[in-house]
């Protein structure tokens, strides 16, 4: 059974600063791995997708990168902003067909103004 | 392009009550599914739909929760009756695949409270 785990479980650090999220999970033979948003009371968004055959994904000041082999996945936010306090999970899918996620607990970000 | 939508947002119970949740997906998506997530937990899945049948619903207490997706579009999600554990928020989520990629696009989520 798959089993996803996030460090830290809660981060706070003064804007501007660049941070790292972690993520492992279990099981290596997963086809993509994915970042989600969560702001309090709201639904998920999707930040980065990473297919298996990938190694990182950019989008503006996020970066994902994915180390199948050791069950390994880390977001880099650079120049934090306090837009960016949310709470950050990460997700994967089981396989065997099935499309269903597999979340972490999430790390909540505060970035102090 | 409108998102997923749910209702209710919010529900207060009683334990051994029973109350339904409603999700509409993003219009052409064939897959929907439900998650249940707990206070300081990441979403748990119940239940995936594609059109109208079940792909997974492995980790649904089918002793008190249902769902059905009529006509393969809009949802719902039921318990019966309610037990105090079911306090959580109920996330719909729909996707499509395109190029082999599959996006899930979740909706706000009812925030369920069971005393």
């Amino acid at each position: 059974k798959q089993e996803v785990t996030q460090i830290p479980a809660a981060l706070s650090v003064p804007e501007g600063e660049n941070l790292v999220l972690n993520c492992s999970f279990t099981d290596s033979a997963i086809y993509n791995l994915q970042w989600f948003r969560q702001d309090p009371g709201k639904g998920l968004t999707s930040l980065l997708l990473i297919q298996s055959s990938q190694r990182e994904q950019t989008s503006g000041r996020l970066n994902a990168s994915l180390d199948k082999s050791s069950g390994r996945s880390t977001l880099y936010i650079a120049a934090s902003q306090p837009g960016d306090s949310a709470t950050y999970l990460c997700a994967v899918p089981p396989g065997g067909g099935a499309d269903g996620l597999t979340f972490g607990k999430g790390t909540h970000l505060i970035i102090q103004p | 392009e409108a998102g997923v939508a749910q209702s209710p947002r919010y529900k207060i119970i009683e334990k051994r009550q029973s109350v339904a949740f409603w999700c509409n997906p993003i219009s052409g998506h064939a897959t929907l599914y439900w998650y249940q997530q707990i206070l300081g937990q990441g979403p748990k899945l119940l239940i995936q739909f594609q059109n109208n049948g079940v792909v997974d619903d492995s980790q649904l207490p089918k002793d008190r929760f249902s769902a059905e997706r009529l006509k393969g579009v809009d949802s719902t999600l039921k318990i019966q009756p309610a037990k105090l554990e079911d306090s959580a928020v109920y996330l719909c989520a729909s996707s499509e695949r395109l190029a082999g990629q599959e996006t899930q696009y979740f909706g706000p989520g009812t925030r369920l409270l069971v005393l």
